[in-house]
């Protein structure tokens, strides 16, 4: 089975600042990962799938990239809104999530 | 635009059954897998299982042997049983549909409905 980390746990910034979040595959996952945004209360919001292809209405501020273990989700500037948990997951032959990383108001 | 609505009750019994029913508005159930996702309070997001619209399953090992997801074509409803359910299943349950390329993301979500666990 495949272990998504996520790291790091907690990111403190804020506003106008760059988030880089980061997610590594205990193996290579080819293209196959994609990136959430939850906020509380609601349900996860896809923002990247196949690792870097942004999701239909999702600003052009989230980018993602990496390929085989590492993966990046970069936010590059921070909009109120923004402030939210962040999810890797990833499609072998069943569905994996990391354990989150939370982007918090510094 | 599709739409997905989980539905069934918030509160379950120990050791019995758990079924709630997800109805997609907006799009045909018959093409596309199916997951449902849970979460428990303050956690992450747990992958339960999915079915295809041909009806084939897949369940997370862990799960597997409490875990059944069926389909209703006709109503457009796909749905989720959990026996012998325990505090531990107490969580958020979203159904979702997998899109994306190899079927690897989950583009349209449930707004989720809390299930809870106790006598």
């Amino acid at each position: 089975e495949i272990v998504l980390t996520q790291s790091p746990g907690t990111l403190s910034l804020s506003p106008g600042e760059r988030a880089t979040l980061s997610c590594r595959a205990s193996q290579s996952v080819s293209s196959y990962l994609a990136w959430y945004q939850q906020k509380s209360g609601q349900a996860p919001r896809l923002l990247i799938h196949d690792a870097s292809n942004r999701a239909t209405g999702i600003p052009a501020r989230f980018s993602g990239s990496g390929s085989g273990t590492d993966f990046t989700l970069t936010i590059s500037s921070l909009e109120p809104e923004d402030f939210a948990v962040y999810y890797c997951q990833h499609r072998s032959h069943w569905l994996t999530f990391g354990g989150g990383t939370k982007v918090e108001i510094k | 635009q599709v739409q997905l609505q989980e539905s069934g009750p918030g509160l379950v019994k120990p050791s019995e059954t758990l079924s709630l029913t997800c109805t997609v508005s907006g799009g045909s159930i018959s093409s596309y897998y199916w997951s449902w996702i849970r979460q428990p309070p303050g956690k992450g997001l747990e992958w339960i299982g999915y079915i295809y619209y041909s009806g084939s399953t897949n369940y997370k090992p862990s799960l597997k042997s409490r875990v059944t997801i069926s389909l209703d074509t006709s109503k457009n409803q796909f749905s989720l049983k959990l026996t012998s359910v325990t505090a531990a299943d107490t969580a958020v349950y979203y159904c979702a549909r997998q899109a994306c390329g190899g079927d690897s993301c989950l583009d349209y979500w449930g707004q989720g409905t809390l299930v809870t666990v106790s006598s």
